[in-house]
């Protein structure tokens, strides 16, 4: 079975400052889908970025951009020029590609704080 | 983005009572809808999958009879709570994919307390 990890349970980043949240992960198969979703307080989940395990180029989102090392099994999300509406809790997912059913599975999460 | 509606988005029950949660998908056919739960501070717990027009499969652990999923449409798929109990109260994310299969969009959640 997939397993998804996120070894930081909280970060703290100053405004304007660039953070990085870690997540390793660990499957047998070599096609799937890496995700990285936000809850803000108002605990609706939005996806952040979305990273296909057969493309290389690693995926950018204006501020949001990931670093994958397949070969390592590591997704790691770097946030620049931090805001306050960054401040949530941040959930790295995983996905068999194959199979209409395929179901998310998430880390436990890494709650992200924004200072001044 | 696709909108993925939940209603009601909280609700109070008395203990012995039945919920039901609605979940559709407003501008998209969503054949798979996925339910899950959610305790304070911690990570989202698939519940089950359920796909248009046939019976849901749910995660280990998780009672069928108790928490009954029908998706009837390809835009509504339902959980119902039945004789819910105060252990039931947490918060409740439904899920929907579209017929593409490419994105998976969340409900805003339903936040159920049982008294």
């Amino acid at each position: 079975a997939q397993t998804v990890t996120q070894s930081q349970p909280e970060m703290s980043v100053q405004e304007a400052e660039t953070v990085t949240l870690s997540c390793t992960y660990d499957t047998s198969e070599s096609d799937y889908y890496l995700f990285w979703y936000k809850q803000p307080p108002s605990r609706q989940m939005i996806l952040v970025i979305r990273q296909e395990a057969y493309k290389q180029q690693n995926a950018t989102e204006n501020r949001f951009s990931v670093n994958f090392q397949k070969a390592a099994k590591s997704f790691s999300l770097k946030i620049s020029d931090s805001q306050l509406g960054d401040a949530a809790m941040y959930f790295c997912a995983y996905r068999d590609r194959t199979g209409t059913a395929s179901k998310l599975t998430f880390g436990t999460g890494t709650r992200l704080q924004v200072t001044l | 983005g696709a909108v993925v509606s939940q209603h009601p988005s909280r609700v109070i029950c008395k203990s012995g009572t039945s919920v039901k949660i609605e979940c559709r998908s407003l501008d998209f056919q969503a054949t798979t809808m996925f339910w899950y739960r959610q305790f304070p501070k911690k990570s989202l717990m698939l519940m089950a999958t359920s796909n248009e027009g046939s019976k849901a499969t749910y995660e280990q652990g998780v009672e069928k009879d108790k928490f009954l999923i029908n998706h009837a449409s390809l835009t509504l798929s339902t959980l119902t709570v039945t004789s819910a109990h105060p252990e039931d109260s947490s918060f409740y994310i439904c899920s929907a994919r579209d017929v593409w299969d490419n994105e998976q969009f969340f409900g805003p959640g339903t936040r159920l307390t049982v008294l």
